[in-house]
């Protein structure tokens, strides 16, 4: 079965400062992988996905993310952190029935 | 409206109640999905619908009934829940036909259920 586990529950980061969310993944087939966010009292909302073609994602926000099969990973960026950037994300891979297995979640907190 | 709509937004039950959460989704979607998200949990998902369909069932309990009368609605039916049910209640949609390349899934944004 496929899954994904995220690195840090909790990450902190200085307003300006890089951002970096840990995802890695299992996967028995080729995965398709996504980055979801939320907001306090939200739904999830998609930041970027990976399925095919070229392996750096770019997404929403200006957060992107790279697909690395010989790591298994898929880790989440953004080169200067918002205020606005703080919430709960979630990376997660399709499974065969075309539902998501989660991640735990990473809260990030940025400072001023 | 647009997206995928849920109804209520907050819901508080006591154990012998019979309640219902509604989803609905406008995105032309062919498949929905209930997902339960407690604290210091991650995402568990709990049903899913494809084309009308049930396709998976994970091993939820049966005091949760999930109906799904066409492929834009999708309703959760609660029934002798426990404290331990509380939790954020999310429902998602996707276009699941094998010719799609989308594959994302669309979230409302959840029912927040409290059990007392």
């Amino acid at each position: 079965a496929q899954s994904v586990t995220q690195l840090g529950s909790h990450v902190s980061v200085s307003e300006g400062a890089l951002v970096l969310l840990r995802c890695n993944y299992s996967s028995s087939v080729p995965p398709y992988l996504f980055w979801y966010v939320q907001y306090p009292n939200q739904g999830l909302q998609l930041l970027l996905k990976y399925t095919t073609g070229a392996t750096l994602v770019k997404g929403i926000n200006g957060f992107e993310a790279e697909f690395k099969k010989s790591e298994t990973s898929f880790h989440l960026t953004k080169p200067s952190a918002h205020m606005s950037d703080a919430a709960e994300y979630f990376c997660a891979v399709m499974d065969s029935g075309y539902a998501l297995n989660f991640g735990k979640g990473t809260s990030l907190l940025v400072t001023p | 409206e647009t997206g995928v709509t849920q109804t209520p937004r907050h819901l508080v039950m006591g154990m012998t109640n019979k309640k219902s959460l509604k989803c609905e989704q406008h995105l032309g979607h062919n498949a929905m999905y209930w997902y339960k998200q407690s604290a210091k949990k991650p995402l568990e998902l709990m049903f899913v619908y494809n084309f009308k369909e049930q396709t998976e069932n994970n091993s939820v309990p049966s005091r949760f009934s999930p109906e799904c009368p066409n492929s834009s609605h999708l309703f959760l039916h609660l029934h002798t829940l426990q404290p331990e049910d509380s939790a954020l209640y999310l429902c998602a949609s996707s276009d699941a036909r094998i010719s799609s390349d989308s594959y994302e899934q669309y979230f409302g944004p959840g029912t927040r259920l409290t059990v007392t």
